[in-house]
């Protein structure tokens, strides 16, 4: 089944330990991208990757890392988590072509106390 | 900043009527998707349209991407139960690789 996975789906930590959320498709598709859903917000870009060890910045990202080291893969990494990094975050990967579009990760909501 | 808004923020209505979602912004865009959220889940992609004037039909769901490709608008049909849910649309910028994602539309529809 074509899909995108996250792990962990839920997770509380405390400030200041270093966590990372992974994310993986089986869609062989270059693009992929960390987004943070927040209420009164919308969705809102991370980092994406146009493909193996090409990664950029979104809109958010202070305080994240990404790195993209295999097609399939792409990690998100907060070195130092705060309390404002509470959020639900989405893992997507996709084509980008003429018809750009991308599949959706279940979503990790992360809890920072 | 680019900005997408959407509206509006909150619509019910009761099963069998019509509604139009919009999608707006002051930027062009190469393309423009509409996703639907379900609690505890994540976006599913509706469609994506790229030609401005394009119209696509889903079903009961017809979308249309503005002329000048800097709006567009959802218009549902003999709105069902099923079709409760958050209504996202998002846009890409040719030569970025970047997505920008409206706030939102969140329908109920009552049986």
């Amino acid at each position: 089944e074509a899909q995108v996975t996250q792990n962990p789906r839920y997770l509380i930590t405390v400030t200041g330990k270093k966590l990372t959320v992974t994310c993986s498709q089986n869609m062989n598709h270059e693009y992929m991208s960390w987004y943070r859903q927040d209420p009164g917000l919308g969705l809102r870009q991370i980092y994406y990757s146009m493909n193996v060890e090409v990664t950029d910045k979104g809109d958010v990202p202070e305080g994240y890392k990404v790195s993209r080291k295999e097609k399939r893969n792409f990690p998100l990494i907060l070195e130092s988590p705060s309390p404002n990094q509470t959020s639900l975050y989405f893992c997507a990967s996709g084509l980008w072509d003429r018809e750009d579009e991308q599949y959706f990760g279940p979503g990790t909501r992360l809890t920072v106390t | 900043t680019q900005l997408l808004e959407q509206s509006p923020q909150f619509l019910s209505i009761q099963e069998g009527e019509n509604l139009t979602v919009y999608c707006n912004s002051s930027s062009v865009f190469s393309s423009l998707q509409w996703y639907r959220q379900e609690p505890g889940e994540g976006p599913v992609l509706l469609v994506t349209v790229v030609t401005g004037g394009e119209v696509k039909k889903l079903k009961r769901l017809t979308f249309q991407f503005g002329d000048a490709r800097k709006d567009s608008s959802l218009h549902i049909t003999a709105a069902q139960p099923g079709d409760t849910g958050l209504y996202l649309c998002a846009g890409s910028t040719s030569g970025t690789y970047k997505y920008i994602f409206g706030t939102g539309t969140r329908l109920k529809v009552l049986a």
